[in-house]
């Protein structure tokens, strides 16, 4: 079975513009979470949806915006890029959204680099 | 905010040593899960832990979470060169809250 697969893997932007990176989550599985990962940090809490509705969202500017597919898939733009936001984004998905907490299927990232 | 509080940031061993890492809260977790990510890899889940007091094992890995439900631990017996990685605790709700890491290096 084919796990999380994000694209693209790899991103190189300059500051002011914007990006749109893509997740497809484990087939049957309904929750997507978004994580931002600096070099030599673990992963920032950015949004978590399930069944298409945001479910929660982390301590990000307004700038970063997510929404999820009736596939499930989810896509998570970034506005008016700045250098401090080059980071391996990484999508998660899991069985549910609430109650059972169960294991997240992180896939490999996208790599964004601001110039 | 919730923290998680990891340590040691770096730990290098000789393979065959022992390994520990540690993961502290001021606060009361409601469960904790460690993953592991290889250099240039993703986080891949390990173990969860929900009950006081708890004890897992994993071949040569042993995960506990201590009886205040307020700190972690994950314990390599016998490290190999197939451990290097970075190890993370989180706290699992809506969303995981990360440790900042264990970053495990093993010489041969």
């Amino acid at each position: 079975d084919a796990g999380v697969t994000q694209s693209p893997t790899h991103l190189i932007k300059t500051r002011g513009q914007q990006v749109t990176l893509r997740c497809s989550p484990i087939s049957g599985h309904k929750s997507v979470s978004w994580y931002q990962q600096v070099l030599g940090q673990g992963p920032q809490f950015i949004f978590q949806y399930y069944e298409k509705e945001e479910r929660g969202r982390g301590n990000f500017p307004d700038r970063f915006s997510a929404r999820q597919f009736p596939n499930y898939s989810s896509e998570l733009n970034v506005n008016a890029l700045l250098l401090g936001d080059s980071a391996l984004y990484l999508c998660a998905s899991s069985g549910t959204g609430t109650g059972v907490i169960q294991p997240q299927h992180f896939g490999d990232g996208t790599r964004l680099s601001i110039l | 905010g919730q923290q998680v509080m990891q340590i040691p940031q770096y730990q290098h061993v000789q393979e065959g040593e022992d390994f520990t890492t540690y993961c502290n809260s001021s606060t009361t977790l409601s469960n904790i899960q460690w993953y592991k990510q290889r250099p240039g890899g993703h986080p891949v889940f390990l173990i969860q832990l929900v009950k006081s007091g708890e004890v897992k094992k994993q071949k040569r890995l042993t995960f506990q979470f201590g009886e205040a439900k307020k700190n972690s631990s994950l314990h390599i017996t016998a490290t190999q060169t197939t451990d290097v990685g970075t190890y993370f605790c989180a706290e699992a709700g809506g969303k995981l809250i990360f440790g900042q890491g264990t970053e495990l290096s093993v010489k041969p």
